[in-house]
């Protein structure tokens, strides 16, 4: 099973900044087959990125994925008001399809 | 548009079990698989199994097996997904969702699992 480690747990920042989230697999990730989800509070979970880099339909270009192997990046540019979430890797490209333990993006 | 609906919440005790239903529309059922996940309340997100609609396959994660069954009915494009033994620890929303990387989310069952 990959297990993947999401940092940091709790991300403090102000609007206009911007946050980079990292998450690192235990094992390379097969094809990049690398998701990212954002989730407020009572929702389901939207997908932002998958295939480590593909913004997923209607994403802002503030979004942005990159990285392969073990080790991503989810970077969001210019915090906007509404970026303030939780934020979930999950790779798909082997079974199980394991989830981060998730980042929060607070406002500082 | 792509839609997943899912049953209503339950409440069930411990050592029942619970049976969620996910309909979809929009789209043709058979050409995708279906995931379940499911949140612990104020915890993150964990991946249940998968079933493929077209086949029936399905491949569960190893925490759930033997305790969870997938299925789907393509004639009303339903898939379910029943978790057996439950225990208190099972309490979470429950969610279907398409495909391996998951644009269409189910609106979520919470299922409570209370003596």
């Amino acid at each position: 099973e990959i297990v993947l480690t999401q940092s940091p747990g709790t991300l403090s920042l102000s609007p206009g900044e911007r946050a980079t989230l990292s998450c690192r697999a235990s094992q390379s990730v097969s094809s990049s087959y690398l998701a990212w989800y954002q989730q407020k509070p009572g929702q389901a979970p939207r997908l932002l990125i998958y295939g480590a880099s593909s913004r997923a339909t209607g994403i802002p270009d503030r979004f942005s994925g990159s990285g392969s192997g073990t080790d991503f990046t989810l970077t969001i540019n210019r915090l906007e008001p509404e970026d303030f979430a939780a934020y979930y890797c999950q790779q798909y490209g082997s079974s199980p399809y394991t989830f981060g333990q998730g980042t929060k993006l607070e406002i500082k | 548009q792509v839609h997943l609906v899912q049953s209503g919440a339950e409440v069930k005790k411990p050592g029942a079990s619970v049976k969620v239903s996910c309909k979809a529309s929009g789209y043709t059922f058979t050409s995708y698989g279906i995931s379940w996940v499911r949140q612990a309340p104020g915890q993150g997100l964990e991946w249940m199994g998968w079933i493929s609609v077209y086949n029936g396959n399905t491949n569960y994660a190893q925490k759930f097996q033997g305790r969870v069954t997938m299925t789907t009915d393509t004639s009303t494009s339903t898939a379910y997904m029943e978790l057996t033994s439950l225990r208190s620890d099972d309490t979470a929303v429950y969610y279907c969702v398409r495909g391996n990387y998951f644009v269409y989310w189910g609106q979520g069952t919470l299922v409570t699992v209370s003596s």
